[in-house]
């Protein structure tokens, strides 16, 4: 079955250290998104990348960096200046435009998330 | 720049009842994309209904409807004979164009009484 894949579920981080989130999709999308989930904020958008080798910085990319060397992976890593990294983080991925023309509006496919805490 | 509001933090409804959850967005575009998703406690964001702003039909996806008023930028939510599955989060969102991230609301926690 096609979907996206973030591991770990859980993850336990001591100040200081970097951390990285793996996310990977087979449903052939181009797009990929990470949010930052918060009790009471919603969703927040930290990278997304339109395509490989190519990403953008979200609302809150301070202290979060992205890389886009396959098309199927967009790995996150939360460095030790992110100050606050205890979250809830979801990855997502979505069709191009020129898919999305002959399906109509496209939408964004969700991963079951990852919990990060700091200790 | 963009937002969505969700102006209800908690809503209840009795089971087999019909809800309505709130949205309403600022935006300046006239090509976008706004849907609503849910969130199980298991977490896992799952698309319930989407709109196309250009389509002046409401969205209806089984139980699921949506009250779009574009002129008004708001696009409700409404839950018919709810099931006690429907407990959720639910997250209304808006996206510029036909591509590109989504913005989200704050989200509504939805209760069902048996």
């Amino acid at each position: 079955d096609g979907g996206i894949t973030q591991s770990p579920k859980y993850l336990f981080r001591k100040e200081g250290q970097n951390v990285t989130l793996s996310c990977e999709q087979n449903l052939n999308h181009d797009a990929m998104y990470w949010y930052r989930q918060d009790p009471g904020q919603g969703l927040r958008l930290i990278y997304y990348s339109q395509i490989v080798n190519d990403f953008q910085k979200g609302d809150i990319a301070e202290g979060y960096s992205v890389s886009r060397e396959k098309k199927e992976s967009f790995p996150l890593t939360v460095t030790s200046a992110q100050k606050n990294p205890t979250a809830f983080y979801l990855c997502a991925s979505s069709a191009n435009q020129d898919r999305v023309r002959l399906r109509g509006a496209n939408v964004l496919t969700f991963g079951a998330g990852s919990r990060l805490t700091v200790l | 720049a963009q937002t969505v509001t969700q102006s209800q933090p908690e809503m209840s409804v009795q089971e087999a009842e019909t809800v309505t959850l709130s949205c309403t967005y600022d935006t300046s575009e006239s090509d976008y994309y706004l849907f609503w998703y849910k969130q199980p406690p298991s977490r896992q964001m799952i698309l319930v209904i989407r709109q196309e702003a250009y389509k002046q039909q409401n969205a209806t996806e089984n139980r699921f409807s949506v009250n779009f008023q574009k002129a008004a930028k708001s696009f409700s939510l409404k839950i018919s004979d709810s099931q006690l599955g429907d407990a959720a989060m639910y997250f209304c969102a808006y996206r510029r164009g036909s591509q590109g991230n989504l913005i989200f609301g704050k989200g509504t926690k939805l209760s069902v009484k048996p």
